[in-house]
């Protein structure tokens, strides 16, 4: 089974500040997915990294997939309190033949005013 | 919106009911997913649909099963449920294999299931 380790679990920071929410794992995907989630509601997908190496930029969010494309990491700059939420990577395994996705357990952050 | 809806929003009903969640996916996706989602385990993969067929299968209970119609629309059926099984439900879908070569999943709202 492959699975995905989030840290830190919770981030509670000041607007203004910045942040790196890290996603790591002992197996290869072929793609890695980040997604945020508002309590309540379903994820919606932030990003895809293919590329071992690979860094995307979203506006202030900046997300890079490690060169060995079993991790990854999510950089917020200047974090304002719209970015509040939880964050998830998803991963696509290498094996099993099927398209699902792996989770991370998630990253709840809360950026304070 | 991610173009996936899910009807109910929320469901409440007691132990040893049966309930049917249902899933339109995306205009053109083809594959349609099923998670789990309960504070102590996150987002658990149930089962996969690819027009019609079932792809793959991940942690689902045997009292839950799920089709996906000929006009793609998915429904996810749990029976005999335990209060352990109240959590939010979602379903994602995909084309399969986008362009890029990556797998992405856009998400419905979710269905609250709540068993009293």
């Amino acid at each position: 089974t492959q699975l995905l380790e989030q840290s830190p679990q919770f981030l509670s920071i000041q607007e203004g500040e910045n942040l790196t929410v890290y996603c790591n794992s002992s197996s290869v995907f072929s793609s890695l997915q980040w997604y945020r989630q508002e309590p309540g509601e379903g994820p919606v997908l932030l990003v895809t990294v293919v590329t071992g190496g690979e860094v995307k930029k979203l506006k202030r969010l900046t997300f890079q997939f490690g060169d060995a494309r079993k991790d990854s990491s999510l950089h917020i700059t200047a974090a304002q309190p719209g970015d509040t939420g939880l964050y998830l990577c998803a991963g696509s395994p290498t094996q099993g033949g099927s398209e699902k996705l792996v989770f991370g357990k998630g990253t709840k952050l809360t950026v304070n005013p | 919106d991610s173009g996936v809806t899910q009807t109910p929003k929320h469901l409440i009903t007691a132990t040893g009911q049966r309930v049917t969640l249902r899933c339109s996916p995306r205009s053109g996706d083809l594959s349609v997913y099923w998670y789990q989602q309960s504070l102590d385990q996150g987002l658990q993969f149930l089962i996969q649909y690819y027009n019609g067929e079932e792809r793959a299968k991940g942690n689902i209970l045997e009292r839950f099963s799920a089709q996906q119609f000929p006009d793609l629309h998915s429904e996810l059926n749990l029976s005999s449920l335990e209060l352990g099984d109240s959590a939010l439900y979602f379903c994602a879908s995909s084309v399969v294999m986008g362009t890029s070569g990556s797998n992405e999943q856009f998400f419905g709202p979710g269905t609250r299931l709540t068993v009293l």
